[in-house]
């Protein structure tokens, strides 16, 4: 079974700065993938980036970036230069092959300040 | 634009009555699921199904039933609804390896008094 831990149920930040949102997880599966999801205010869940467990080079979607250290299970998420937009619920995930589902983190409510 | 379509968005129903949460996707995906979302518990898998009348419990299936008729279409049932069931429902499609993950509709919030 996998397991995803958000250990930070909040965080804040403020505008233009940038804010790192964290994220373990532990799978006994080789091969697998990790998601970041946002979840702002009107709920509708949109993917946020992406990264394939067999590559090496971390996945960056314009400010946004991750920091995926495999032998650590860690999967943190950057966010650069953040903007008002920004703010939401972020949630963790992982999927591997021997499954159907993905499996989710607890999430982390991101606040950003003027 | 593909997506997947929850038909309320907001929902108030009494104890014991039967409720019925409808998902309908665009996009010829196999697998559908439903989550229930929870402050500080995140999501957690209620049913998903990979293919047209085929459905597998998920984490918290105790309360639900599902139905897959059609391929575009997923139901959630809550056979007597009960005041614990109050929560937001989240429902996604995927192809048949998630590997692109999800595809989320915006939600139902039911309340059940």
């Amino acid at each position: 079974a996998q397991t995803v831990t958000q250990s930070q149920p909040e965080m804040s930040v403020q505008e233009a700065e940038t804010v790192t949102l964290s994220c373990t997880y532990d799978t006994s599966e080789s091969d697998y993938y990790l998601f970041w999801y946002k979840q702002p205010p009107s709920r509708q869940m949109i993917l946020v980036i992406r990264q394939e467990a067999y590559k090496q080079q971390n996945a960056t979607e314009n400010r946004f970036s991750v920091n995926f250290q495999k032998a650590a299970k860690s999967f943190s998420l950057k966010i650069s230069d953040s903007q008002l937009g920004d703010a939401a619920m972020y949630f963790c995930a992982c999927y591997s092959n021997s499954g159907y589902a993905l499996n989710f983190g607890k999430g982390t409510s991101l606040l950003v300040t003027p | 634009d593909v997506k997947v379509t929850q038909s309320s968005r907001y929902l108030v129903k009494r104890t014991g009555e039967k409720v019925f949460l409808e998902c309908v996707q665009d996009m010829d995906h196999e697998n559908m699921f439903w989550y229930r979302q929870d402050p500080g518990l995140g999501l957690r898998l209620i049913y998903f199904s990979y293919d047209v009348k085929m459905k597998e419990k998920g984490d918290i299936p105790e309360g639900y039933s599902v139905s897959r008729e059609k391929k575009e279409r997923f139901s959630l049932i809550l056979e007597s609804a009960s005041t614990n069931q109050t929560s937001m429902y989240l429902c996604a499609s995927s192809p048949q390896g998630a590997y692109y993950g999800y595809t989320f509709g915006s939600g139902t919030r039911l309340t059940v008094v």
